[in-house]
């Protein structure tokens, strides 16, 4: 449908656990996002990634870890996360990061912290 | 800081209906003003964008109009459909490169048969 794809979609986890989320785009765009969505509130910008270099880290904590290891592919590394933590997580891809362009954005996975 | 502000949170319309959803965005150097729309399960997608050099866009039964002076934009769905019922996201950002989308808090809008 939109070219990006996630898994998994669905995704249940203790606070001690270590897992992560994948992200892939078939769009041939050169920047990468990471957005958290929570109930009611604006979806909240985690990280940018523009030709695989991280330009922008919303002040995240620590225990969410973005990697970037080509233009197509965008992973969210998760440990020691807390029940706040819970929410809709959105990955989105344009052709470059200009505010103007069009995020094209993928279903979504789901995370339940335990 | 909440640099968009969107409102209803919720929506209720009869079929055939006019949806209206409003926004309003503190930063003036905003210059790019594009609403999404996200069904269940899904992720948000672009419906209709605006820049400030014009005061109204209209594509099919969506309209886009905006107000400068007010720093007020709003969504408005012409003969509402079933189909129409989702969440609509109004957005906002400098077109610049490496300037982020600003979010609105979302509206959920039901369009009943």
């Amino acid at each position: 449908e939109t070219g990006v794809t996630q898994t998994p979609r669905h995704l249940v986890m203790g606070m001690t656990n270590k897992k992560s989320l994948k992200c892939e785009q078939h769009l041939g765009h050169n920047a990468m996002y990471w957005y958290k969505q929570s109930a009611k509130k604006p979806l909240e910008l985690m990280f940018v990634y523009n030709f695989k270099e991280q330009t922008e880290n919303n002040s995240v904590p620590s225990r969410f870890s973005p990697e970037c290891p080509n233009s197509s592919h965008l992973f969210l590394h998760l440990h020691t996360l807390q029940p706040e933590d819970s929410a809709l997580y959105l990955c989105a891809s344009s052709p470059s990061p200009r505010g103007s362009d069009t995020q094209y954005f993928g279903p979504g996975t789901r995370l339940t912290v335990l | 800081q909440q640099q968009v502000k969107q409102s209803p949170q919720s929506l209720i319309v009869q079929k055939g209906g006019i949806s209206i959803i409003n926004c309003a965005y503190e930063n003036t150097a905003f210059d790019y003003f594009p609403w999404y729309q996200q069904f269940p399960g899904k992720g948000p997608a672009l419906l209709i964008a605006i820049r400030p050099d014009v005061s109204e866009k209209k594509e099919g039964r969506f309209t886009i109009s905006f107000n400068k002076s007010a720093k007020q934009f709003s969504l408005h769905i012409m003969d509402s459909q079933p189909g129409d019922s989702a969440t609509y996201f109004c957005a906002a950002s400098k077109e610049t490169s490496g300037s982020r989308l600003t979010f609105g808090e979302g509206t959920q809008l039901t369009v009943n048969p």
